[in-house]
C-alpha cells in the first residue's frame, strides 16, 4: 500500500514563483489536510478537506490555495512564494480516526 | 478551544533508562489523544491513541501512555530506552464533536538516547 504520497520531496523556488505540491492517498479517506512544520512550532494546519469539492481554511491559510476534485488528490498551491513559506509541508488523510502522513515536501524559498 | 503543551523541547536519556515525555492538554469536551513519532526526513507515525475505555494505552515499540483526566495529562513512557527511540515525539488532541474535528499538535519533544 502506498498510503499518502507527496511530490516533490524537495523544491527550491525564487520569491514570487508559484508552484503546486501534490498529495495523493489510496485509502479512500474522506478527510485530508495540509500542515506546515517549522522548528519549535509543531505542525500548523493550512487547509483541510472533508470530502471531494469541500475545503476550508485552517490556522495559517494565507498565501495558499487548495482544491479537492477527487477523493484521492488534494494539491496545495503557493500563489506567489515568499521566504516566510520556507518550511516542510505534510499532507495527511484519515477516515475520522488517526491521521496518516506523507513523508513531506521540503520547500526553500530564496 | 483545544491546546497541547509538551514540556521540554529536548530530552536526553541514557540507553536502558526510563523515557518520560510530558503532555498536557486543554479541551472543552472529552478529547481523543494521540502520540506520534517522527524520524529524520520522514512523516509522522502513530505511536498510540486514547479514544475511550482503559486509560492506560499501549502502543508500538514498547511505549505506553496514561490518560489522567484530573490532571489533563497524557504522558508517554517507555521503561527502557533504545538507541532506535531517538526521534521527535508529538502529542496531539482532537475534540469529540460531530463532523470534522481538527487536530491540534504540540510543539514536539526531541528525544536523544545516549549510549
Amino acid at each position: 500500500n502506498a498510503g499518502v504520497t507527496q511530490t516533490p520531496k524537495f523544491q527550491v523556488l525564487k520569491t514570487g514563483q508559484s508552484m503546486t505540491l501534490q498529495c495523493a492517498q489510496d485509502m479512500n479517506h474522506e478527510y485530508m489536510s495540509w500542515y506546515r512544520q517549522d522548528p519549535g512550532m509543531g505542525l500548523r494546519l493550512i487547509h483541510y478537506s472533508v470530502g471531494a469539492g469541500i475545503t476550508d481554511q485552517g490556522e495559517v491559510p494565507n498565501g495558499y490555495n487548495v482544491s479537492r476534485s477527487t477523493t484521492e488528490d488534494f494539491p496545495l498551491r503557493l500563489l506567489s512564494a515568499a521566504p516566510s513559506q520556507t518550511s516542510v509541508y505534510f499532507c495527511a488523510s484519515s477516515s475520522g480516526g488517526p491521521q496518516h502522513f506523507g513523508d513531506g515536501t521540503r520547500l526553500s524559498i530564496l | 478551544a483545544q491546546s497541547v503543551t509538551q514540556l521540554g523541547s529536548h530530552v536526553s536519556v541514557s540507553e536502558g533508562a526510563l523515557v518520560l515525555l510530558r503532555c498536557n492538554y486543554s479541551s472543552s469536551v472529552p478529547p481523543y489523544l494521540f502520540w506520534y513519532v517522527q524520524y529524520p526526513n520522514q512523516g509522522l507515525q502513530l505511536l498510540l491513541k486514547y479514544t475511550t475505555g482503559a486509560t492506560l494505552v499501549k502502543g508500538i515499540n514498547g511505549f505506553e501512555a496514561e490518560f489522567k483526566k484530573s490532571e489533563t495529562s497524557f504522558h508517554l513512557t517507555k521503561p527502557s530506552a533504545h538507541m532506535s527511540d531517538a526521534a521527535e515525539y508529538f502529542c496531539a488532541v482532537k475534540e469529540r464533536s460531530g463532523g470534522y474535528q481538527k487536530v491540534t499538535f504540540g510543539t514536539g519533544t526531541k528525544l536523544q538516547v545516549i549510549p
